[in-house]
């Protein structure tokens, strides 16, 4: 059973667009959720993190929601660029455990 | 800044060979990782490691092996590689605790393996 899904498996926007990516999880210890993100042929980065002792992390156009009753969080890239197309990662751990990844979003930004 | 280097970039095996992926990092982090990803189903944990001579197995350990006699080397050994197998493997590590960041993982550049 997958710990962590990631809705949808690919998304397609228009420049300028927000595009919305979607998180759930299973386990109620998790208690840190970083989002990395992957460009084509290079390997994973961090991309931006939340805790749950807050329900909102910022950080210029790239936003996460966070609902811990529901155990679903969502990226949110505002004014979306041709530059953002990539494949997002949600990931999920306890606060020293070891990162279980979802199976990702691929994002095609088109001009 | 560290790096992370994993060799060989790209690893070409037949049915049933042992292969030795190997990776360096020179963060001086204690914990490290071997990651397989493949396509649409994300990266999965097959090893990892706390510190030297550590090693812990994660959901995909099942035909693998691996070793770590020093802090900066971890190695990745696939026990007998299966027909037709493609994917790509990712070493990683991460801040020790209490350090700044100690939950993001740096990663390789990946080894790509392709089995004949």
């Amino acid at each position: 059973q997958q710990q962590v899904r990631q809705s949808p498996q690919s998304l397609t926007v228009w420049e300028g667009e927000t595009a919305i990516l979607n998180c759930s999880y299973e386990d109620s210890t998790f208690d840190y959720f970083p989002w990395y993100w992957q460009f084509p042929r290079e390997s994973p980065a961090l991309l931006i993190a939340i805790r749950p002792v807050s329900n909102k992390k910022e950080d210029g156009r790239f936003t996460i929601f966070f609902n811990k009753r529901e155990k679903k969080l969502s990226l949110h890239i505002t004014d979306s660029q041709p530059g953002d197309s990539a494949t997002y990662f949600c990931a999920a751990s306890e606060v020293v455990g070891q990162l279980t990844f979802g199976r990702g979003t691929r994002l095609q930004v088109y001009a | 800044g560290g790096i992370i280097t994993q060799t060989p970039k790209f690893l070409i095996g037949q049915e049933g060979q042992k292969l030795t992926l190997k990776c360096q990092q020179n963060f001086n982090h204690d914990t490290m990782y071997w990651y397989r990803q493949d396509s649409g189903k994300g990266l999965r944990l097959i090893y990892y490691s706390i510190t030297e001579n550590d090693l812990q197995k994660g959901d995909l350990s099942e035909g693998y092996d691996a070793s770590r006699e020093k802090k900066s080397s971890f190695s990745l050994t696939v026990t007998s590689a299966q027909k037709n197998e493609m994917a790509v493997f990712l070493c990683a590590s991460r801040p020790d605790w209490g350090a700044r960041g100690q939950n993001t993982l740096y990663f390789g550049a990946g080894t790509r393996l392709s089995v004949l």
